[in-house]
């Protein structure tokens, strides 16, 4: 089975500065046609998960530009540029090429 | 505007049933596939299982932990999917979720299911 390593497991910030994920596979994510189905979801506390990135670098509708998602193969990341408020909470990254399907162990930004 | 509900969640003791249903409105439910996720208290994500739409086959994929145990099905007229989850274990308490797509684009707010004695 896929196991998705995220680090960091804990990133403090101060509003207003940049933020990093990243999300390492232990195999390709890459489907035979050529997508790579990995996803990245932000949860706040008591509140169900939001997806806001599909397919590596796609951005769900209303997610701001300030989230970026690239990378490929097994080795991938998501960037917020000047994290706000609304942005606190648990990051999680997920891969639907192989089955089962899996989550990382998602990451917690919090304020310095 | 889509809109996704789960139900029916609570207190069962271990060795016992429980079905789940999910309620869905706002899109075309029979093409879409649909998923189900579950997060136990203060701990991350868990992939649960996953129900393909009518143009994939309704073909039906579930995590190591709960294949045996649990089903899921749907009903395309009433626009609603299942999680039938059998002789559920302590570890399986948790918040369940269900969402729209097999990639989660939507997520309901989730059902708590308590497993004690």
């Amino acid at each position: 089975d896929i196991v998705l390593t995220q680090s960091p497991l804990s990133l403090p910030v101060t509003l207003g500065q940049s933020a990093s994920f990243s999300c390492n596979s232990t195999q390709s994510l890459v489907l035979n046609g050529g997508n790579t189905y990995l996803a990245w979801f932000h949860q706040r506390p008591g509140q169900s998960p939001r997806r806001l990135i599909y397919m590596v670098s796609h951005r769900d509708s209303g997610v701001p530009d300030r989230f970026r998602g690239s990378g490929s193969d097994t080795d991938f990341s998501m960037e917020i540029i000047g994290v706000e408020a609304d942005d606190l909470g648990t990051y999680y990254c997920m891969q639907g090429t192989h089955w089962p399907y899996s989550f990382g162990q998602g990451t917690k930004l919090e304020l310095k | 505007d889509v809109q996704v509900a789960e139900s029916g969640g609570g207190l069962v003791q271990p060795g016992r049933s429980l079905r789940l249903s999910c309620t869905t409105s706002g899109f075309n439910f029979a093409d879409y596939d649909m998923s189900w996720a579950r997060q136990a208290p203060g701990k991350g994500l868990d992939w649960v299982g996953f129900t393909r739409g009518k143009p994939y086959g309704g073909t039906i994929h579930y995590a190591a932990s709960v294949r045996g145990r649990f089903f899921i099905s749907r009903d395309d007229a009433k626009s609603i999917v299942y999680l039938q989850m059998n002789s559920l274990q302590i570890e399986d308490t948790g918040v369940y979720y269900c969402a729209q797509g097999g990639a989660f684009d939507r997520w309901g707010q989730g059902t708590m299911v308590t497993v004690s004695s």
